[in-house]
This record gives structure tokens, sequence and C-alpha cells, in this order.
């Protein structure tokens, strides 16, 4: 079992959709969870952060950990075609070997106007 | 701030040749990183330094070394290209936060090896 597990898709929706992307994790160590954006042939920004179970909004992303599950969401409402990107998940472990992250290889989002 | 910067953008190598990938970073960051990114393999972390003056092996190190020239800037040098070193090369440095670290990435370098 690999240790973060995200759909790739890719996943279709139409302009102001609420789109859930999930992941997956099968490491109880892990204490502190991202989700990062990549627009084609760039970089990964970071979109959000959060240490705790629970929710966590930021405009239109609001970013959910359930640590009993094993479970991470991230929500975006209102989606526009400029949210069309891939979403990588990624999380380590505080205090952990020199801020390694674990990333799950990314959901492909395309959102239609 | 520039944030993290990498040259070249885009390389074409022969097998056999060498290069080095170029990455620095302007948010006085300790911890600096080199991913290569392959279609279906995600991001996989090649090497990784600490602080300046360490190195450290990540998941796929074979075939590359690095040199953490100071702290802002981290390399990443090809020997002897082989075509399974066609990907796309990120760099990245990461501040910590209450023990937890973001990572903030570069553009990327796109590599080709014929």
């Amino acid at each position: 079992q690999k240790e973060v597990e995200q759909d790739p898709g890719p996943l279709s929706v139409p302009e102001g959709a609420i789109v859930s992307l999930n992941c997956t994790y099968s490491n109880s160590a892990f204490q502190y969870f991202m989700w990062y954006r990549q627009y084609s042939r760039k970089g990964p920004e970071l979109l959000m952060y959060t240490y705790s179970s629970g929710n966590k909004e930021d405009g239109r992303f609001t970013a959910q950990v359930d640590k009993s599950s094993k479970y991470i969401s991230l929500f975006i409402r209102d989606s526009q075609p400029s949210d069309s990107a891939t979403y990588l998940c990624a999380m380590g472990v505080r205090g952990g070997s020199q801020g390694n992250l674990i990333f799950g290889k990314g959901t492909k989002l395309s959102v239609k106007p | 701030n520039a944030g993290v910067t990498q040259t070249p953008k885009f390389q074409v190598l022969k097998t056999g040749q060498s290069m080095t990938l170029q990455c620095a970073q302007d948010m006085n960051h300790n911890s600096m990183y080199w991913y290569r990114q392959d279609p279906g393999m995600g991001l996989r972390l090649i090497y990784y330094s600490a602080s300046e003056g360490t190195t450290d092996k990540g998941e796929v190190p074979n075939g590359y070394n690095v040199s953490r020239l100071n702290k802002r800037e981290f390399s990443l040098r090809l020997e002897s290209a082989a075509p399974s070193q066609t990907s796309v090369y990120f760099c990245a440095s990461s501040v910590s936060r209450q023990g937890s670290y973001e990572q903030y990435f570069g553009p990327g370098t796109r590599l080709t090896v014929t």
C-alpha cells in the first residue's frame, strides 16, 4: 500500500460547480497536510496547509482533514476555468526528517466555461 | 523576491553528456530539495540538503550528484546522462514553522536525453 493515494482523474466539471479532491494515507504519524496547485508546465504552488483535524477555509477553498479516517480533502466552491490545474496533496511528520514531504501523484482538474 | 529560480529552463543532452542544473533561493531558507516529475509517477525526491554543508539521498539518487554551494544555492549534476533521466526537474526550498515545513518550488527544468 502506498503511503499516499490520490485519484489521478482527470476530473472535468462545469464552471460554478463545487469540486472535491481527496487523498488517503496510511501513515498515522503524518501531522501536517498541504495542498499544492500546479498549472501546466509550471512548478507546484503552495495553496493551503493545515496541522489539525477539521476544516480550514481560504476564500473559495476549504481544506478538510480527518485524521481518524486518514483522509484529507480540498473543496473548491464556485469553480472557475482558472482553477484548471493539477492538485497535489502532501503531508509530513512534525519535526521529521529535514522537512521531507510525501506527495500524492496529483489529480488533474478541468473546469469548463 | 524572486523566490526559487532554476536554470536552464530547457535542455537537450545526448546520452553520456554531463550537465549541472542550478537552483537558487532568496528566502533565507535552510533546507533545499531536488525532485524529478514524470507522468504517472508524481514528484520523486532525488536529494535534499537540510542545511548548508549537508546533503542526503532521497528516493531516486542514482545517476545524480548534488552540491550545496552556500545557503542560497543547490546544484544537481548528471555525470553521464541516460534517456531514463528525461524528466522535469524541480528545485524547492523550505521554511520550518513550529516543526512543520512548507516547501516552495521553482519553475522547473525540462530535460530531454536522446
